[in-house]
């Protein structure tokens, strides 16, 4: 089946710092998404994109369907921007999400 | 409309009972998913229903468990002789079909329940 790879697995920033969070999919895919999960356990759905850029405030993803990837990009980074971030993905006619381990974000005050 | 509602928050069994589980979708979604997330994994797919009808369902899912969604609003998710490895946070989300209005929302997913089996 398709494999998810997130990377890095963890990140410790300082708030203000930017970040990259990368996603590599092993397979085409009609649906990615990128997910924050807060300290509490709640999955705040951030992007659906399955192909190009989209941007929300501080937060904007890029994907490359071709190259099989997607980036997420934090800029100016709060402490409320700290949580596991997930990438998932299904193909074609597949509407099970597939998820990466995950990007845990610490952003230090 | 508040969002995915899950009950209970939480959960606490024995082992060998049975639990169920509800979830409220937003209202206006036909599409309604369960998954499984274990500490420090992502969420696993369980079941997913297009209104009432149940199209497709996880290997993971054992014969211990069933999902319904009568009349396609809320569904249910029951698991029954519990054991210790049924352990998760149980998480619903729902969303709509358009190609276009899930451009724009994805899926909401709801608070989930923890279930601990002891």
């Amino acid at each position: 089946g398709i494999q998810v790879e997130q990377s890095p697995p963890d990140l410790i920033l300082q708030e203000g710092a930017n970040s990259t969070l990368r996603c590599n999919f092993s397979d085409s895919v009609n649906n990615l998404q990128w997910f924050h999960q807060n300290p509490w356990g709640q999955l705040i759905n951030l992007f659906y994109i399955p192909s190009g850029t989209k941007q929300n405030g501080r937060l904007s993803a890029t994907t490359v369907a071709t190259e099989r990837y997607s980036l997420l990009y934090i800029s100016s980074s709060q402490t409320t921007d700290s949580g596991v971030y997930f990438c998932a993905v299904s193909m074609d006619s597949n509407y099970q999400l597939i998820w990466g381990a995950g990007t845990k974000l610490i952003i230090k005050p | 409309d508040t969002g995915v509602s899950q009950n209970p928050r939480h959960k606490i069994t024995k082992r060998g009972q049975n639990v169920t589980f509800r979830c409220d979708p937003i209202s206006e979604h036909n599409r309604l998913y369960w998954y499984r997330q274990t500490l420090g994994q992502g969420p696993e797919f369980l079941t997913y229903f297009q209104n009432e009808a149940q199209l497709e369902k996880s290997r993971l899912l054992s014969d211990r468990f069933s999902a319904e969604r009568p009349k396609g609003s809320f569904s249910t998710l029951e698991i029954q002789r519990t054991e210790q490895g049924d352990s998760a946070m149980y998480l619903c989300a729902s969303s709509l079909t358009d190609r276009e209005e899930l451009n724009n929302y994805g899926y909401t997913f709801g608070s989930g329940t923890r279930l601990t089996v002891v």
